[in-house]
């Protein structure tokens, strides 16, 4: 397996835009993570899922953050309207059965 | 609230000096506590983990442990190349939730 694949690797976009950053998890794995990484408060979790459900949207910042898993092999994170402030490092990541979770490459996202 | 505290925030060895890192975990249901490394520009790597309290794991110059509070990670006679960020994570049983520690940046000198 190619492990988790994030798109795209680097976003550079205008406040007010809608961000949209892709992953795919690994085949197989039951549990996606979305994290967002900044220098101030390390490694954040969003949302994760199982089994294509979101569990727990509690770390989501505000209402302008939304996530999807329409199917098992493909999950969405969306910004909209994206702010100077949402600047970071998005993660994503898959696990089986709540063991160990892999990480993608992330997204480095700016936004001006 | 579930929580995982680490430390030091950054430790600074000599190539050669041992010593250890601490993550202190309050985990509701513990399912399993994570060791990850982390290069600049990359995703968390995983490297150990550990399901009950006096379990071990070696690895390379690396050994984890864990107790019913917390984690060691313990670096033998480092070498450069170890040079990175350490996360611990700890993923609980009853919500499956894998919440991270702020890690401690290791740098190891020549």
């Amino acid at each position: 397996d190619a492990g988790v694949i994030q798109s795209p690797r680097h976003e550079v976009t205008e406040m007010g835009q809608e961000v949209t950053l892709r992953c795919k998890p690994i085949s197989g794995h039951d549990y996606l993570f979305w994290y967002r990484q900044t220098m101030m408060r390390g490694l954040e979790l969003l949302i994760y899922f199982n089994n294509n459900v979101p569990i727990d949207d509690s770390g989501m910042p505000e209402d302008r953050f939304s996530a999807k898993m329409p199917n098992a092999s493909f999950s969405t994170l969306k910004i909209q309207p994206s702010e100077p402030r949402d600047s970071a490092v998005y993660f994503c990541a898959s696990s089986l059965l709540s063991t160990e979770a892999f990480f993608g490459q992330g997204t480095r996202l700016t936004v001006v | 609230e579930d929580q995982v505290t680490q430390s030091p925030e950054a430790l600074r060895l000599q190539e050669g000096e041992s010593s250890s890192l601490n993550c202190s975990y309050t985990v509701s249901g513990l399912r399993g506590l994570f060791w990850y490394r982390q290069d600049p520009g990359k995703g968390p790597e995983f490297l150990f983990t550990l399901y009950s309290a006096g379990e071990e794991k070696e690895k390379e110059r690396l050994k984890a442990t864990l107790t019913k509070k917390e984690s060691f990670l313990h670096i033998t006679a480092p070498k450069p190349e170890d040079s990175a960020t350490y996360l611990c994570a700890g993923i609980s049983s009853n919500t499956g939730k894998l919440i991270f520690g702020q890690g401690t940046t290791l740098q190891v000198k020549p």
